[in-house]
């Protein structure tokens, strides 16, 4: 079956704009993770879903980044004025009772 | 921030030969989870280890965890080209907190033909 999928996989935004990164999660799995990855590092957890609550955003680092899953499936990660420290990979994951399933990844690029 | 420490950060080996990755850890964890990450891709999931597990085996891959000691070792026999990735420890602590994984900085691992 398909995977978790994420768009665009490439974004260049120019400092100040507005970016929206998509997660497709698997269907049926409840469970939804936005994590961010800097170059030569690890992903860092932002925040999760379950269904379409948003039950932990502790890791989202400025009130710039908000997230959204507002049917339960498809996910939005919006981050607003950007700034050039925001370039990193954006990664998503879905679960369905522990194991995650991650996507592709967005590679999101401030200049 | 980060809680595990891969060690080393680069490792480069011949093909065939064994590759051991090491992970250290800072809080109380309820599993211990190895991923792979190819450039430029998302992570693939290898392995779960369970705090009440010592070790765990899935095909050419080995982990052990050490709970007293807060580490944990991923042993890659008879390695092939294709294993050159990069390699990270995940764990989900005990006690509440944030509902994601907590990552180390990884280890990349080279497989040289």
């Amino acid at each position: 079956g398909a995977g978790v999928s994420q768009s665009p996989r490439y974004k260049v935004a120019k400092r100040g704009q507005d970016v929206a990164l998509r997660c497709d999660p698997i269907s049926g799995h409840v469970s939804l993770f936005w994590y961010q990855q800097a170059l030569g590092q690890g992903p860092e957890f932002l925040t999760y879903f379950q269904n379409e609550a948003q039950l932990d955003k502790s890791g989202l680092p400025s009130d710039r980044f908000f997230a959204e899953r507002p049917e339960g499936s498809v996910s939005t990660l919006k981050i607003q004025r950007t700034q050039q420290e925001d370039s990193a990979v954006y990664l998503c994951a879905s679960s369905l009772g522990g194991r995650q399933y991650f996507g592709p990844g967005t590679r999101l690029t401030v200049t | 921030s980060q809680q595990g420490e891969e060690d080393p950060q680069a490792l480069s080996i011949q093909e065939g030969e064994n590759a051991t990755m090491n992970c250290s850890y800072k809080t109380s964890i309820n599993n211990l989870q190895w991923y792979r990450q190819n450039s430029g891709r998302g992570l693939v999931h290898l392995i779960l280890i369970r705090s009440n597990e010592r070790e765990k085996h899935s095909g050419r891959l080995r982990v052990t965890l050490d709970t007293s000691k807060k580490s944990s070792s991923l042993l890659i026999t008879a390695s092939r080209a294709a294993d050159t990735a990069s390699y990270f420890c995940a764990t989900r602590p005990t006690g509440g907190g944030a509902d994601g994984l907590t990552f180390g900085k990884g280890t990349h691992l080279i497989i040289q033909p």
